[in-house]
């Protein structure tokens, strides 16, 4: 089974500028979530989906919205970047919304490297 | 609230030596717990995961885990540590904040080093 994949592995973009990026999930998972990884403030939640609706979010700005697709594939979108925000963004998926030991785990894809310049 | 304590964001040791990462969580309701591992310009790899049953957990790569409810710590340990080991360690809970919404709450990291 292939893994998580996210596209692209490599952003540069400027302050001001916004940027969207792709998550495509494990076949059958339908759950994605988005953390945000910088050496600062360590690995922090973003937001998750499932069945194409947000289930939950984290302390973020409004700059930082997400949605996903009847294929479960995900984009997140940050408008008017800030330094701040340059980051590894980690997609993770899990196979399903409903709480069960067997299946509740996030397997997570290499990331997507932002850099705000 | 949930909250995990990495203890030691730094650990050496040397190759063939015992691996110990401390991991402390704080949960309101029974924890699932989580260690993943980091290389560098990677994601994170999951190493082993506690949700129910026998708390001591066995995870890929020779590692394991003890969850002990007392102590409210899931530490991570390898009998003997080899060279691929140099990574970061997360440790990490799990909870519900509403309905069946996940989201993993993680310590700060540690980061391994093995010496020749």
């Amino acid at each position: 089974k292939a893994g998580v994949t996210q596209t692209p592995r490599y952003l540069i973009k400027t302050r001001g500028q916004q940027v969207t990026l792709s998550c495509s999930p494990i076949s059958g998972h339908r759950s994605v979530s988005w953390y945000q990884q910088t050496p600062g403030q360590g690995l922090q939640f973003l937001f998750e989906y499932f069945s194409e609706t947000q289930r939950n979010k984290g302390n973020f700005p409004g700059r930082f919205s997400g949605r996903q697709f009847s294929n479960s594939r995900s984009e997140m979108n940050v408008s008017t970047l800030e330094l701040g925000d340059s980051a590894l963004y980690l997609c993770a998926s899990r196979a399903k919304g409903q709480i069960d030991p067997s299946t509740d785990t996030q397997y997570f894809g290499p990331g997507t490297r932002l850099t705000v310049l | 609230a949930q909250s995990v304590t990495q203890l030691g964001s730094h650990v050496s040791v040397s190759e063939g030596a015992l691996v110990l990462l401390r991991c402390n969580y704080s949960s309101s309701v029974p924890p699932y717990l989580f260690w993943y591992v980091q290389y560098p310009n990677q994601g994170l790899q999951l190493l082993l995961k506690y949700t129910t049953g026998a708390t001591l957990v066995k995870g890929i790569n020779g590692f394991e885990a003890e969850f002990k409810k007392s102590e409210t710590s899931f530490h991570l340990t390898k009998p003997s540590a080899h060279m691929s080991d140099a990574a970061e360690y997360f440790c990490a809970v799990s909870h519900s904040p509403r309905g069946s919404a996940r989201q993993l709450t993680f310590g700060s990291g540690t980061q391994l080093t093995v010496l020749p």
